[in-house]
């Protein structure tokens, strides 16, 4: 086990509800990361987090809120979901800034 | 600003051939370079970083700063390399890895 997990693992959701997913680590790490992939665009980094109530946005962030409020919980919430949110969202730890990330097995999320 | 270009999003090889992946940056100062691997229906995963200078699954890569390339190179492929890979940049003193877009390795038999 990676100690990393993502819940929900698949989510269909309406245009205009928010939505929450939620990451959890077991490993204690400090930094604590959302990308989506996409086809044709590669992972690109949503928010991040360097610790508790820590966080900086990514190079995608509109449409998207994070928080932290303990060290193995890392939230995502689309505000108001729109069908381009429509994409696999994963979640990665990492022990410190000069390491490589784990990823979680990601979310599958459908906007329609 | 910090740029990963893998210019093939597709590449089939024959089994038993060789593979070559590759992945361009484009960072002012010293990067750190990592390949992820991520199977069908598994999770991303570290292939190699090039600080470490291994060899996993028989997969290599060296950066060439003049040319600023990480290409992934493996002499003979087999049938289990079949995923994607992406390359992926971490500059100096900073916590986030940029990506790029991904290649989808298809090794045909």
């Amino acid at each position: 086990d990676a100690g990393i997990t993502q819940s929900p693992r698949h989510k269909v959701t309406e245009t205009g509800t928010p939505v929450t997913l939620r990451c959890h680590q077991t490993e204690n790490h400090r930094y604590m990361y959302w990308y989506r992939q996409d086809p044709g665009h590669g992972l690109r980094l949503i928010h991040y987090s360097y610790g508790v109530k820590d966080t900086d946005k990514g190079e995608v962030s509109d449409g998207y809120s994070v928080s932290r409020s303990k060290t193995e919980d890392f939230l995502l919430t689309l505000e108001s979901a729109t069908s381009s949110q429509t994409s696999v969202y994963f979640c990665a730890i990492s022990e410190s800034s000069n390491r490589g990330y784990t990823f979680g097995s990601g979310t599958r999320l459908t906007v329609v | 600003a910090q740029r990963v270009t893998q210019p093939e999003k597709l590449l089939s090889v024959f089994k038993g051939a060789p593979v070559e992946l590759k992945c361009n940056y484009s960072y002012s100062g010293s990067p750190e370079l990592f390949w992820y691997v991520q199977y069908s229906r598994q999770r991303l995963q570290l292939l190699l970083r090039h600080i470490s200078r291994e060899s996993i699954k028989g997969f290599t890569a060296d950066l060439n700063k003049g040319e600023t390339s990480f290409h992934l190179k493996k002499p003979f492929a087999q049938e289990e390399d079949s995923a994607m890979y992406y390359c992926a940049l971490r500059g100096f003193r900073n916590e986030k890895l940029t990506f790029g877009t991904g290649t989808r390795l298809t090794i045909i038999p």
